[in-house]
């Protein structure tokens, strides 16, 4: 069982549309992060949320912080064939260990 | 600055046998965590190591095991291999202990196959 829930697992869409991505947990964390993988490589920080209700923006990207600190989403405007790649959501309990969400692999098609 | 460097990035084994991976993290960083890394469960910690200790472990068997030197270069070494290890090992690098909201650098991964 995923500590962190992320959907949906698959997005296809077309070069202009948007999309959003979500993480959801039953726990509380003091924060949460944003990665995106591509082939053959590792997970590149996007993002960091720490405060309940925070939002960022970072380019055509914007990350929210659920207000309990339980689930976070992350929004692509107008999505280009270089936002292709997993997208993973990452947090630390508690108890220190860092889990991460089963990604969510988007494809923008040109 | 040179990135996380994990060697090697791909080997192959077969069933029984033993296996260590490396990984040497950027200049200064002194935390090292693992990842195992597979279609099926996604990224699973496995262990963090900080200053030469183990800080934290995932759940893992014990034949997973791993250490860390002076210099913060870091091996991990999974003994009496089975299928299901098969895997990409992902290493991160960190200034500070995960839960402090420092950034993870990662390595691209030591692709273990199981034969």
């Amino acid at each position: 069982t995923q500590l962190l829930e992320q959907s949906p697992q698959f997005l296809s869409i077309q070069e202009g549309e948007n999309l959003t991505v979500y993480c959801n947990s039953s726990s509380v964390f003091s924060s949460l992060q944003w990665y995106r993988q591509e082939p053959g490589e590792g997970p590149v920080l996007l993002v960091t949320v720490v405060t309940g209700g925070e939002v960022k923006k970072l380019k055509r990207l914007t990350f929210q912080f659920g207000d309990a600190r339980k689930d976070s989403s992350l929004h692509i405007t107008a999505a280009q064939p270089g936002d292709t790649g997993l997208y993973l959501c990452a947090g630390v309990a508690n108890d220190y260990k860092l889990s991460f969400g089963a990604g969510t692999t988007v494809t923008v098609r040109a | 600055k040179a990135g996380v460097t994990q060697t090697p990035r791909y080997l192959i084994k077969t069933r029984g046998q033993q296996v260590t991976l490396s990984c040497s993290p950027i200049s200064g960083h002194r935390s090292v965590s693992w990842y195992q890394q597979t279609p099926g469960q996604g990224l699973q910690f496995l262990f963090e190591y900080f200053s030469e200790t183990q800080r934290n472990k995932g759940n893992f068997p014990g034949r997973f095991s791993g250490r860390q030197f002076s210099n913060s270069r870091s091996e991990m070494n999974v003994s009496t291999l089975e299928l299901g290890d098969s895997a990409l090992y992902l290493c991160a690098s960190s200034l500070t202990r995960l839960g402090n909201t420092g950034e993870l650098f990662f390595g691209e991964g030591s692709r273990l196959t199981v034969l």
